[in-house]
């Protein structure tokens, strides 16, 4: 099984900053099978990011995943209000699907 | 448009069964895996089973295996979890999430809004 460490738990920045939120695989992720995943409160999940840097219909363009193998990133280039929420990677290369823990991105 | 609604969930005591459903409109049900994921309150995502479009693939985590069967009905465009002998730590809310693709292995592009599942006695 393919574990999906998210690092940090935790990001308190002010909107109009830059986030950076890392995704670490416990080993290579198969065609770099990777996406990302916006939840806010009491709604389900939302896909952002899809083959690691791929964006999703009607996904802003602030909006950026990259990496490959074991390292991946998902990039916020200016929070805007609606972006504070949690963030899910999740690696579809092999079974089982795997999520990491999350990182909730909070207004500082 | 792609709509997903789940339904089915509610109270049950341990041990005990239950079946959820998930209605899905919009697209060609017919063409794409389809998967339940599961997230227990305040906690983060758990994939939970997976089925191709034509059924011929099946997965399941480790933790609900031999207990849960995922099934589908292309005539009634719909997709189901029966969940036996069921335990409190099954506990949370039950997502039916629509694949990218005909094959398991793909990432979900629409998600259904959840139905919620409690086991206690």
């Amino acid at each position: 099984e393919i574990v999906l460490t998210q690092s940090p738990g935790t990001l308190s920045l002010s909107p109009g900053e830059r986030a950076t939120l890392s995704c670490r695989a416990s080993q290579s992720v198969s065609s770099s099978y990777l996406a990302w995943y916006q939840q806010k409160p009491g709604q389900a999940p939302r896909l952002l990011i899809y083959v690691a840097s791929s964006r999703a219909t009607g996904v802003p363009d602030r909006f950026s995943g990259s990496g490959s193998g074991t390292d991946f990133t998902l990039s916020i280039s200016r929070l805007e209000p609606e972006d504070f929420a949690v963030y899910y990677c999740q690696q579809y290369g092999s079974s089982p699907l795997t999520f990491g823990g999350g990182t909730k991105v909070e207004i500082k | 448009e792609v709509q997903l609604v789940e339904s089915g969930g509610g109270l049950v005591q341990p041990g005990r069964s239950l079946r959820l459903s998930c209605a899905a409109s919009g697209f060609t049900f017919d063409d794409y895996a389809m998967h339940w994921v599961r997230q227990a309150p305040g906690k983060g995502l758990e994939w939970v089973s997976t089925i191709s479009w034509n059924s011929g693939s099946i997965g399941y985590a480790d933790s609900v295996k031999g207990r849960f069967t995922i099934s589908r009905d292309t005539a009634k465009n719909s997709l189901y979890l029966q969940m036996n002998s069921l335990r409190p730590e099954d506990t949370a809310l039950y997502y039916c999430a629509k694949g990218n693709t005909y094959s398991s292995s793909s990432h979900f592009d629409y998600w259904g809004q959840g139905t919620l599942v409690t086991v206690s006695s």
